[in-house]
């Protein structure tokens, strides 16, 4: 099924450990973005992608890096986890210039920072 | 700045009708998002309007009025499935998503 994978599902991480969440979709869009959900706030943009070999800043990027080497893959870093990165986070995609721009989403990762 | 604007949460009843309200604020707009989304699962798109006026698609419809900054979500004869949390979004002048927290409907039997 063509769609966005994203990996691990969930994750339990000590404060300062490094981190790589995974994300693959199969699509071929050009855009892709990382969003964190919190309870209370809608999404936030973290990083975004608007083409392979080019990344951008969002709403709330610092602790976080991301890399688009090509146009399926755009993992999440977070170089020292802190406790309030602990939240869901979600992988999208979308065909910029297409007819809505519309983001399909992949299922999430629940990470907590102890 | 930027800003969405939409009611925390809202109840209804199955088989009635619900109109989830949203308001907008962005640096320039290019269309107005509605996505889905259960409880512990990602959002699913639902609507996409850029232009003022209703677009119907089966239960769901929305509306936009770009003069006012409005937009609202209409679902018709509610089942206990839709019972989920409703996100609104604006795109801006960079086609950047402005999201709303979203809207929790419960729907009771």
């Amino acid at each position: 099924i063509a769609g966005i994978t994203q990996a691990p599902t969930s994750q339990i991480l000590a404060a300062g450990r490094r981190m790589t969440l995974r994300c693959t979709q199969d699509m071929r869009h050009n855009a892709m973005y990382w969003y964190r959900q919190d309870l209370g706030l809608g999404l936030r943009l973290i990083h975004y992608s608007n083409t392979a070999g080019t990344t951008g800043k969002g709403e709330v990027p610092d602790g976080y890096s991301v890399s688009r080497a090509n146009t399926d893959d755009f993992p999440l870093t977070l170089a020292s986890a802190v406790p309030s990165q602990t939240s869901v986070y979600f992988c999208a995609s979308s065909q910029l210039g297409g007819s809505t721009g519309e983001l399909f989403f992949g299922e999430g990762s629940r990470l907590t920072v102890l | 700045g930027q800003n969405i604007d939409q009611p925390t949460e809202m109840t209804a009843t199955e088989g009635a009708i619900v109109q989830i309200n949203c308001t907008y604020q962005t640096s320039g707009f290019n269309g107005l998002f509605w996505y889905q989304q259960h409880a512990g699962e990602a959002p699913t798109f639902l609507s996409y309007n850029v232009l003022d006026g209703l677009e119907e698609k089966g239960r769901f419809s929305s509306f936009l009025s770009r003069s006012k900054g409005y937009s609202y979500l209409l679902l018709k004869e509610l089942q206990m499935k839709d019972s989920a949390s409703y996100l609104c979004a604006a795109a801006d002048s960079n086609y950047q998503l402005i999201w709303g927290a979203g809207t929790k409907l419960i729907i009771k039997p």
